[in-house]
């Protein structure tokens, strides 16, 4: 079974703060992505990387930067956290095979708050 | 107009029922489509991937529409373990090398609530 492991279920921040949320994956998935989910909205991508080191903006990216260093970790920052960032934040990842439909497999979630 | 657009309900429906939800999609480009589950408060899971001519799993079946950019799925003698979100989902079409990065598109979500 595929484990994607997000560092924490509930965080809480105060506005200005740097953030880190962390995200590891067992399955040596070359892509990986990072989504919020607020109400009314569903999901959006933030961020995601297709292998180690490369990286593409997804949909909402302002005020988030991303980092994959290893294959197996890929890390999103807030660099100077907002309350509207206050959502929650799934990680997931999935086997990059060219022609099939591979899906995509998600962490429990990281709730952030930003008091 | 939203790139993946589903009834967002709630759908009530008791013990044994069917119930089929849609779901459309803008871009005829979209080459990859799944329903997704969640369940309060946890992560989406993948319930099933959709193909051109369609396919079942049990009680669950998945129908796609290339030509009217349509997605359904219909769920028979629903339990109540079926009450969940419902996420369409849609993968835009490969680059021009073939490799897809697999972006997911989703749509807002459907709730089922199954009842006694």
């Amino acid at each position: 079974d595929v484990k994607v492991t997000q560092s924490s279920r509930y965080l809480v921040k105060r506005t200005g703060e740097k953030v880190f949320l962390e995200c590891v994956q067992d399955m040596d998935h070359e892509n990986m992505f990072w989504y919020r989910q607020d109400p009314g909205l569903g999901l959006r991508l933030i961020y995601f990387s297709y292998d180690v080191k490369m990286k593409e903006k997804g949909d909402i990216p302002e005020g988030y930067s991303v980092s994959r260093e290893k294959k197996e970790r890929f890390s999103l920052i807030l660099e100077s956290a907002s309350t509207n960032q206050t959502s929650m934040y799934l990680c997931a990842s999935r086997r990059r095979r060219q022609g099939l439909n591979q899906p995509q497999h998600f962490g429990d979630g990281t709730r952030l708050s930003i008091l | 107009r939203k790139e993946v657009e589903q009834d967002p309900g709630p759908f009530n429906v008791p013990e044994g029922a069917t119930v089929a939800f849609n779901c459309t999609y803008s871009n005829s480009a979209s080459q990859s489509f799944f329903w997704y589950r969640q369940d309060c408060r946890k992560e989406p899971k993948l319930l099933m991937s959709v193909y051109s001519s369609g396919n079942e799993d049990g009680r669950f079946t998945a129908q796609l529409n290339r030509a009217s950019q349509y997605i359904s799925l219909l769920i028979r003698d629903s339990k109540l373990s079926d009450s969940a979100t419902y996420l369409c989902v849609v993968t835009p079409r490969t680059n021009a090398g073939g490799t897809s990065y697999g972006k997911l598109t989703f749509g807002q979500g459907t709730i089922l609530t199954v009842h006694p």
